[in-house]
């Protein structure tokens, strides 16, 4: 019983190329978020949707970028990726605000 | 979100009961206790969480300082497969702010 899928598992790209991670939930949540893990750290919250409100992080570079077409879905789009984007990239979603969160299993993402 | 302090690592053997402490002295009164864990190379799995009563579910028990200003998570029963890495997370906004955790091992 899959909760929060994540697609790809791994991906490889070039320095440069836009690349995609696809994350989809059947729990239907009202918050999805994303969250960078580069290797030996934490994660760490690039931004989430509540509903359709968009919340980005201060910290979070503009070359992220992601989108929420229908409750079950939501993409990250990197735009322009650099050597340093390389890192596991974990979806979660929680029924509402301050709720627990559910994780997918990441997509492990190598720019080259 | 308040600052969380917790031991880099621990051991336990299989069988015990795994105690890990977290401390949060700077927490405020709408701030959640939360435990999630991370086994290698897997997602984050949420544990427990609490505001101020003991909490116990099917994979732990949380317990709180009448202040507030610590907490224990216990694993009564540890198992090899409790080997990961567990956060302590005080928040009581969207998104959670991960700290270096406790690496817990278990030892047979």
């Amino acid at each position: 019983d899959a909760m929060v899928i994540q697609n790809p598992r791994y991906q490889v790209t070039q320095f440069g190329k836009p690349v995609t991670l696809s994350c989809s939930q059947t729990l239907n949540h009202n918050v999805m978020y994303w969250y960078q893990q580069k290797s030996s750290q934490a994660p760490k919250l690039l931004f989430h949707y509540y509903d359709k409100d968009f919340n980005n992080e201060a910290d979070t570079p503009d070359n992220f970028q992601s989108r929420r077409p229908n409750t079950s879905f939501c993409f990250l789009d990197i735009r322009s990726p650099g050597l340093g984007d390389t890192a596991m990239y974990l979806c979660a979603t929680s029924r509402d605000r301050v709720y627990e969160q559910y994780f997918g299993p990441g997509t492990r993402l190598t720019v080259t | 979100d308040a600052k969380t302090t917790q031991p880099p690592s621990m051991d336990c053997a299989e069988g015990r009961a795994a105690n890990l402490p977290c401390n949060h002295s700077t927490i405020s009164g709408n701030e959640y206790v939360y435990w999630y864990r991370q086994i290698h190379s897997q997602g984050p799995q949420y544990i427990i969480h609490g505001l101020k009563n003991n909490e116990t579910n099917e994979m732990a028990s949380l317990i709180i300082t009448e202040d507030r200003k610590s907490s224990t998570l216990i694993l009564p029963h540890a198992t090899l497969r409790d080997t990961a890495v567990y956060y302590c997370i005080v928040t009581g906004a969207d998104g959670l702010t991960f700290g270096k955790g406790t690496h817990l091992i278990i030892q047979p």
